[in-house]
C-alpha cells in the first residue's frame, strides 16, 4: 500500500534552534519528492522538489534529504524563526499509467517560541 | 498568494442547504483538483480536471458535485452534507507536463456542517 508516514506528529522549539523533521513512505514507483509549507489559514506551498537522483537540495534555511534506498526524507530548519510556525506536508510522487498520483503524509505541526 | 484563489473563506451550513464553493486560478494552467483536509489526516484527493475533462473522481460521495466551466474556474456544488464533511477544502491547479508539475494550493475553505 502507498503511504507516507511523518514524524513526529507536532514539535516545539525555540527560535534561533534547529530542528528535523521525518518522513518515511512505502510508494512505488517513485517519481519525485516534495516538502510543502502549510501556514494556518492558507494553502499548501513547495518548498523542495527532490527527484530519484537527488541526496540533498536546500531552500534558505531549509534543507531536504532523500535516501531512495531506505525510502526516507528529512528537512532540516536552520535557525528556527517564528514564521517557520507552520504544518510541513511531505508529499510522493507516484508514477502511474495515468499520469503522476500524489500520495500525502499527514503533516509535522511546527511550532517556534520565542 | 499563489495565484489561487478561493471562495468563501469560511461556510457554516445546515445538512439540507445547497452551497458551492468556488475556485479560480490565474496561472494559465491546465489541471484543477479539489482536495479535502481533515485535522490530523493527509490530504485527500477528490476530483481532478485535466482541461476541463473530470480524470479522476475518488470515490466522493454524490452530494459533492464539482464542475469545471473552463480551465480557470472549478466549483464544487454541495447538498444535503453530513457533520463528518466539516473540514477545509483546498482547491489546487498545475501546469501537467510530465514528472514534475507542481501544485499551487488556494487558501481553502472552511467547511463547518452543522
Amino acid at each position: 500500500k502507498n503511504q507516507v508516514e511523518q514524524s513526529p506528529q507536532s514539535l516545539i522549539i525555540l527560535e534561533g534552534k534547529n530542528c528535523t523533521l521525518q518522513c518515511n513512505y512505502t510508494v512505488s514507483p517513485f517519481s519525485n519528492l516534495r516538502w510543502y509549507k502549510q501556514d494556518t489559514g492558507r494553502g499548501p506551498v513547495s518548498l523542495t522538489i527532490m527527484t530519484f537522483s537527488e541526496n540533498t537540495k536546500s531552500n534558505g534555511r531549509y534543507t531536504a534529504t532523500l535516501d531512495a534506498d531506505t525510502k526516507q526524507s528529512s528537512l532540516h530548519i536552520t535557525a528556527s524563526q517564528l514564521s517557520d510556525s507552520a504544518s510541513y506536508i511531505c508529499v510522493v510522487i507516484l508514477r502511474t499509467l495515468y499520469g503522476n498520483k500524489l500520495v500525502f503524509g499527514a503533516g509535522t505541526i511546527l511550532r517556534v517560541k520565542s | 498568494e499563489t495565484g489561487v484563489t478561493q471562495t468563501p473563506r469560511h461556510l457554516v451550513m445546515g445538512m439540507t442547504n445547497k452551497k458551492s464553493l468556488k475556485c479560480e486560478q490565474h496561472l494559465g494552467h491546465n489541471a484543477m483538483y479539489w482536495y479535502k483536509q481533515s485535522a490530523k489526516k493527509p490530504l485527500e484527493l477528490m476530483f481532478v480536471y485535466n482541461f476541463k475533462e473530470q480524470t479522476e473522481n475518488n470515490s466522493v460521495p454524490s452530494r459533492f458535485s464539482p464542475e469545471c466551466p473552463n480551465s480557470s474556474h472549478l466549483f464544487l456544488h454541495l447538498h444535503t452534507l453530513q457533520p463528518e464533511d466539516s473540514a477545509l477544502y483546498l482547491c489546487a491547479s498545475s501546469q501537467v507536463r510530465g514528472v514534475a508539475d507542481t501544485q499551487y494550493f488556494g487558501p481553502g475553505t472552511r467547511l463547518t456542517v452543522l
